[in-house]
């Protein structure tokens, strides 16, 4: 079975800290992604990445930096959390076509 | 226009209904469909992949309808542990997947 793991499922943060939220991925996945979901609004691409080191934007890349030095470790930075980032924030990993994505349990971030 | 459109709901059904739920694509070009499960507060979880030829699985089954870009997941003789959000994705291009907002269903005793 796949496993894509996330350093933590609830975190509190204050405006203006630097928050890293981690995935881990155990495939041997080229490809992964950061989601953020809201209610109304789905799932929201962040940023993805192909390749150790490469990274690309996604829809909503404000506000975020992310990080691939590893191929199975993705991080995801808030470089100055905002109350706007408060939000269920989901890591994704998948092969090549015609795999699907197999996401992480999600981080479910509060930014006060 | 949204790359994926799916109608949010809800949708409320009875035990044993058959319920359908419909998704449209915009990317006339996209190769690989799929239904996701999410239950409340949980991360999405695959249902099943959509095949060209349609595809079943129990009481799931899903069909790709390429001439008006939609897919579409029907679920027969529903039941209480169905009640979940359905997402649709759609995979445009490699490293690209487009999600719906997702269409919630409770089922009810």
């Amino acid at each position: 079975d796949v496993k894509v793991t996330q350093s933590s499922r609830y975190l509190v943060k204050r405006t203006g800290e630097k928050v890293f939220l981690e995935c881990v991925q155990d495939m041997d996945h080229e490809n992964m992604f950061w989601y953020r979901q809201d209610p109304g609004l789905g799932l929201r691409l962040i940023y993805f990445s192909y390749d150790v080191k490469m990274k690309e934007k996604g829809d909503i890349p404000e506000g975020y930096s992310v990080s691939r030095e590893k191929k199975e470790r993705f991080s995801l930075i808030l470089e100055s959390a905002s109350t706007n980032q408060t939000s269920m924030y989901l890591c994704a990993s998948s092969g090549q076509i015609p795999d699907t994505q197999y996401f992480g349990p999600g981080t479910r971030l509060t930014v006060l | 226009r949204k790359e994926v459109e799916q109608d949010p709901g809800p949708f409320n059904v009875p035990e044993g209904a058959t319920v359908a739920f419909n998704c449209t694509y915009s990317n006339s070009a996209s190769q690989s469909f799929f239904w996701y499960r999410q239950d409340c507060r949980k991360e999405p979880k695959l249902l099943m992949s959509v095949y060209s030829s349609g595809n079943e699985d129990g009481r799931f089954t899903a069909q790709l309808n390429r001439a008006s870009q939609y897919i579409s997941l029907l679920i027969r003789d529903s039941k209480l542990s169905d009640s979940a959000t359905y997402l649709c994705a759609v995979r445009p291009i490699p490293n690209q997947f487009y999600f719906g907002t997702g269409t919630s269903l409770t089922v009810i005793p």
